[in-house]
């Protein structure tokens, strides 16, 4: 089944800790991309991918990390987690860069206590 | 700064209905539209892509529009049922980036 997987999909935490949240998408997507998404905010992009080796800052990437090392991952990184990012992120891909129809995976709830 | 709008926030409909869900940007120079459902506490699925040089994409019941001259798109569901209930996310890709930017949602509720 083609899909885009999380993990995980809740993590509580503390400030500070560092934690990583895992993204993969097993349909051979050239594009992929990490948002959060916060109540009155909607969904923001932190940081996006047009392929391996290649990333680029979205609109809010200051606190994150990302990496892509191979086509189907593309974990993103918290070094030094705070409050202010307790969101619900999703991580997201398509074909080709961007152009074609996004499939979103399922979610991960973080809580930064 | 491209600043995406969606009216009305939420909606309530009995069933049968059909509707139409608002989208409006301020820079037409973008590269497609996509519409979004959203179900409580789940991900995103998309409904239809709109590529910036085409007028409008068909989906079953659902037809969405684009009008990059005047900044608009519309999502019209027909024959509304209990089971549209979900909140309607419009993205663009901007045509100078690969950024996608979202609109804050329509919440839907199809009453039965």
């Amino acid at each position: 089944e083609a899909q885009v997987t999380q993990n995980p999909r809740y993590l509580i935490t503390v400030t500070g800790k560092k934690l990583t949240v895992t993204c993969s998408q097993n349909m051979n997507h050239e594009y992929m991309s990490w948002y959060r998404q916060d109540p009155g905010l909607g969904l923001r992009q932190i940081y996006y991918s047009m392929n391996v080796e290649v990333t680029d800052k979205g609109d809010v990437p200051e606190g994150y990390k990302v990496s892509r090392k191979e086509k189907r991952n593309f974990p993103l990184i918290l070094e030094s987690p705070s409050p202010n990012q307790t969101s619900l992120y999703f991580c997201a891909s398509s074909y080709r860069t961007g152009f074609d129809e996004q499939f979103f995976g399922p979610g991960t709830r973080l809580t930064v206590l | 700064k491209q600043e995406v709008t969606q009216i009305p926030a939420a909606l309530s409909v009995p069933e049968g209905e059909n509707l139409v869900l608002n989208c409006s940007f301020t820079d037409s120079a973008i590269y497609n539209l996509q519409w979004f459902r959203q179900d409580p506490g789940k991900g995103l699925t998309s409904l239809l892509l709109i590529q910036s040089s085409q007028r409008e994409q068909t989906s079953g019941r659902l037809n969405a529009s684009l009008d990059k001259s005047s900044g608009r798109s519309t999502l019209y569901i027909a024959a509304s049922q209990p089971g549209d209930s979900a909140t309607y996310l419009c993205a663009l890709l901007m045509d100078s980036s690969y950024k996608l930017i979202f609109g804050s949602g329509t919440r839907l509720l199809v009453r039965p």
